[in-house]
Protein backbone atom coordinates (compact mmCIF):
# COMPACT_ATOMS: atom_id res chain seq x y z
CA UNK A 1 0.00 0.00 0.00
CA UNK A 2 0.71 3.85 0.12
CA UNK A 3 2.25 4.86 3.16
CA UNK A 4 4.45 8.12 4.22
CA UNK A 5 6.41 8.11 7.56
CA UNK A 6 7.62 10.89 9.46
CA UNK A 7 8.68 12.02 12.81
CA UNK A 8 6.05 12.42 15.15
CA UNK A 9 8.02 15.18 16.90
CA UNK A 10 10.45 17.87 16.60
CA UNK A 11 11.65 20.47 18.85
CA UNK A 12 13.89 23.55 18.64
CA UNK A 13 14.32 27.10 19.35
CA UNK A 14 13.74 30.04 18.26
CA UNK A 15 15.85 31.04 15.61
CA UNK A 16 17.05 28.26 14.45
CA UNK A 17 16.36 25.47 11.84
CA UNK A 18 14.48 22.21 11.44
CA UNK A 19 14.78 19.71 9.42
CA UNK A 20 11.50 17.44 8.90
CA UNK A 21 11.70 14.24 6.83
CA UNK A 22 9.11 12.19 5.37
CA UNK A 23 9.73 9.04 3.58
CA UNK A 24 7.30 6.99 1.33
CA UNK A 25 6.26 4.24 -0.16
CA UNK A 26 4.18 4.52 -3.31
CA UNK A 27 5.26 5.61 -7.08
CA UNK A 28 3.33 7.39 -10.09
CA UNK A 29 2.45 10.15 -8.12
CA UNK A 30 2.30 14.17 -9.38
CA UNK A 31 4.49 15.63 -6.54
CA UNK A 32 4.95 15.97 -2.76
CA UNK A 33 3.04 18.53 -0.65
CA UNK A 34 3.56 19.98 2.45
CA UNK A 35 0.92 21.56 4.73
CA UNK A 36 0.90 22.82 8.38
CA UNK A 37 -1.95 22.82 10.64
CA UNK A 38 -2.16 24.90 13.96
CA UNK A 39 -4.24 23.44 17.00
CA UNK A 40 -7.38 23.87 16.50
CA UNK A 41 -6.91 25.10 12.72
CA UNK A 42 -7.59 23.62 9.45
CA UNK A 43 -3.95 22.81 6.99
CA UNK A 44 -2.80 25.27 5.30
CA UNK A 45 -0.62 24.80 2.09
CA UNK A 46 3.41 25.54 2.59
CA UNK A 47 5.16 23.76 -0.20
CA UNK A 48 4.78 21.79 -3.14
CA UNK A 49 7.50 19.29 -5.05
CA UNK A 50 6.84 18.14 -8.81
CA UNK A 51 10.66 17.57 -9.33
CA UNK A 52 13.57 16.39 -7.62
CA UNK A 53 15.33 19.13 -5.91
CA UNK A 54 15.01 21.95 -3.72
CA UNK A 55 11.91 24.80 -3.56
CA UNK A 56 12.15 27.75 -1.84
CA UNK A 57 9.83 29.59 -0.53
CA UNK A 58 11.00 32.13 2.51
CA UNK A 59 11.84 30.70 5.29
CA UNK A 60 10.20 27.21 3.98
CA UNK A 61 11.95 24.93 1.95
CA UNK A 62 11.27 21.74 0.99
CA UNK A 63 13.04 19.11 -1.50
CA UNK A 64 12.13 15.76 -3.22
CA UNK A 65 14.13 12.86 -4.43
CA UNK A 66 12.68 10.56 -5.90
CA UNK A 67 14.91 7.57 -6.75
CA UNK A 68 15.30 7.42 -2.56
CA UNK A 69 11.60 8.41 -2.08
CA UNK A 70 12.53 10.70 0.29
CA UNK A 71 11.73 14.29 0.94
CA UNK A 72 11.82 17.19 3.82
CA UNK A 73 10.83 20.55 4.89
CA UNK A 74 13.29 22.82 6.05
CA UNK A 75 12.10 25.51 8.22
CA UNK A 76 14.72 28.27 8.68
CA UNK A 77 14.86 31.38 11.41
CA UNK A 78 12.19 29.67 13.51
CA UNK A 79 9.61 31.43 15.40
CA UNK A 80 7.19 30.99 18.00
CA UNK A 81 4.58 30.88 15.61
CA UNK A 82 5.84 27.77 13.56
CA UNK A 83 4.89 25.64 16.74
CA UNK A 84 2.24 23.62 14.83
CA UNK A 85 1.74 20.27 12.87
CA UNK A 86 3.51 19.77 9.35
CA UNK A 87 2.03 16.83 6.96
CA UNK A 88 3.77 16.25 3.87
CA UNK A 89 1.50 14.36 1.18
CA UNK A 90 1.51 12.65 -2.18
CA UNK A 91 -0.36 13.92 -4.82
CA UNK A 92 -2.10 11.08 -6.86
CA UNK A 93 -5.94 10.92 -8.01
CA UNK A 94 -6.17 10.81 -3.87
CA UNK A 95 -4.21 12.69 -1.94
CA UNK A 96 -2.15 10.71 0.44
CA UNK A 97 -1.10 12.23 3.96
CA UNK A 98 1.43 11.35 6.06
CA UNK A 99 0.79 11.19 10.03
CA UNK A 100 2.17 14.49 10.85
CA UNK A 101 5.19 15.68 12.35
CA UNK A 102 4.30 18.18 15.80
CA UNK A 103 7.00 20.79 16.03
CA UNK A 104 7.48 23.13 19.38
CA UNK A 105 9.37 26.53 18.99
CA UNK A 106 10.92 27.47 22.79
CA UNK A 107 12.08 31.27 23.49
CA UNK B 1 -13.07 36.32 -0.54
CA UNK B 2 -11.89 32.87 -2.24
CA UNK B 3 -12.62 30.34 0.09
CA UNK B 4 -14.28 26.78 1.32
CA UNK B 5 -17.15 26.63 4.12
CA UNK B 6 -18.38 23.42 5.52
CA UNK B 7 -21.66 23.69 7.51
CA UNK B 8 -22.40 22.69 10.67
CA UNK B 9 -18.89 23.53 12.41
CA UNK B 10 -19.91 21.10 15.24
CA UNK B 11 -22.57 18.46 15.91
CA UNK B 12 -23.38 15.94 18.50
CA UNK B 13 -26.14 13.38 17.11
CA UNK B 14 -26.98 9.78 18.11
CA UNK B 15 -26.38 6.45 16.24
CA UNK B 16 -28.30 5.90 13.09
CA UNK B 17 -29.64 9.65 12.64
CA UNK B 18 -28.87 10.73 9.43
CA UNK B 19 -27.07 13.65 9.04
CA UNK B 20 -25.16 15.61 6.07
CA UNK B 21 -22.15 17.86 6.43
CA UNK B 22 -22.27 20.55 4.01
CA UNK B 23 -19.03 22.15 1.54
CA UNK B 24 -19.10 24.90 -0.69
CA UNK B 25 -16.78 26.50 -2.53
CA UNK B 26 -16.57 29.82 -4.33
CA UNK B 27 -12.84 29.52 -6.48
CA UNK B 28 -14.31 27.23 -9.56
CA UNK B 29 -12.36 24.20 -8.40
CA UNK B 30 -13.07 21.06 -10.38
CA UNK B 31 -11.39 19.19 -7.74
CA UNK B 32 -13.13 18.31 -4.01
CA UNK B 33 -12.82 16.17 -1.25
CA UNK B 34 -13.36 14.84 2.11
CA UNK B 35 -11.07 14.01 4.82
CA UNK B 36 -11.63 12.99 8.24
CA UNK B 37 -8.55 13.38 10.71
CA UNK B 38 -7.89 11.16 14.19
CA UNK B 39 -5.33 11.54 17.00
CA UNK B 40 -2.21 9.46 15.51
CA UNK B 41 -3.44 8.46 11.94
CA UNK B 42 -3.31 11.98 10.12
CA UNK B 43 -5.90 13.07 7.39
CA UNK B 44 -7.27 10.56 5.59
CA UNK B 45 -9.33 10.83 2.22
CA UNK B 46 -12.75 9.86 2.58
CA UNK B 47 -14.27 10.53 -1.07
CA UNK B 48 -13.02 12.75 -3.90
CA UNK B 49 -14.46 14.05 -6.76
CA UNK B 50 -12.50 15.52 -10.00
CA UNK B 51 -15.38 17.12 -11.69
CA UNK B 52 -19.53 17.47 -11.47
CA UNK B 53 -21.11 14.13 -11.33
CA UNK B 54 -17.49 12.06 -10.81
CA UNK B 55 -16.85 10.52 -7.59
CA UNK B 56 -14.35 8.08 -6.40
CA UNK B 57 -13.52 6.76 -3.25
CA UNK B 58 -10.68 7.50 -1.09
CA UNK B 59 -9.27 5.37 1.73
CA UNK B 60 -11.93 5.47 4.15
CA UNK B 61 -15.08 5.63 2.25
CA UNK B 62 -17.03 2.95 4.27
CA UNK B 63 -20.29 4.24 5.84
CA UNK B 64 -20.29 7.90 4.00
CA UNK B 65 -21.33 8.87 0.94
CA UNK B 66 -21.26 12.09 -1.49
CA UNK B 67 -22.40 13.66 -4.37
CA UNK B 68 -21.44 16.54 -6.75
CA UNK B 69 -24.40 17.98 -8.60
CA UNK B 70 -22.72 21.41 -8.47
CA UNK B 71 -19.87 22.28 -8.76
CA UNK B 72 -19.42 24.61 -5.97
CA UNK B 73 -21.09 21.87 -3.62
CA UNK B 74 -19.61 18.28 -2.54
CA UNK B 75 -22.03 17.37 0.33
CA UNK B 76 -20.89 14.61 3.38
CA UNK B 77 -23.63 11.97 3.69
CA UNK B 78 -23.44 9.50 6.65
CA UNK B 79 -27.03 7.57 6.54
CA UNK B 80 -26.34 5.97 9.80
CA UNK B 81 -23.67 7.34 11.77
CA UNK B 82 -21.90 5.24 14.42
CA UNK B 83 -19.80 6.22 17.07
CA UNK B 84 -16.36 5.12 15.27
CA UNK B 85 -17.08 7.97 12.93
CA UNK B 86 -16.38 10.98 15.48
CA UNK B 87 -13.78 12.84 14.50
CA UNK B 88 -13.12 16.18 12.89
CA UNK B 89 -14.01 16.50 9.25
CA UNK B 90 -12.31 18.64 6.33
CA UNK B 91 -13.63 19.46 3.04
CA UNK B 92 -10.78 20.67 0.85
CA UNK B 93 -10.82 21.99 -3.16
CA UNK B 94 -8.25 22.34 -5.99
CA UNK B 95 -8.03 23.36 -9.39
CA UNK B 96 -7.23 19.81 -10.24
CA UNK B 97 -5.95 16.39 -8.69
CA UNK B 98 -2.44 16.97 -9.73
CA UNK B 99 -1.97 21.06 -9.09
CA UNK B 100 0.03 21.51 -6.17
CA UNK B 101 -2.51 23.39 -3.87
CA UNK B 102 -5.33 22.35 -1.76
CA UNK B 103 -7.73 24.97 0.13
CA UNK B 104 -9.20 23.54 3.40
CA UNK B 105 -12.75 24.16 4.73
CA UNK B 106 -12.38 25.37 8.27
CA UNK B 107 -13.44 21.73 9.38
CA UNK B 108 -16.37 20.31 11.22
CA UNK B 109 -16.47 18.40 14.28
CA UNK B 110 -18.21 15.57 14.60
CA UNK B 111 -19.34 13.30 17.90
CA UNK B 112 -21.78 10.11 17.06
CA UNK B 113 -23.23 9.24 20.92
Amino acid sequence: GQSLEQPSEVTAVEGAIVQINCTYQTSGFYGLSWYQQHDGGAPTFLSYNALDGLEETGRFSSFLSRSDSYGYLLLQELQMKDSASYFCAVNTDKLIFGTGTRLQVFP
Amino acid sequence: EAQVTQNPRYLITVTGKKLTVTCSQNMNHEYMSWYRQDPGLGLRQIYYSMNVEVTDKGDVPEGYKVSRKEKRNFPLILESPSPNQTSLYFCASSPGQNTDTQYFGPGTRLTVL
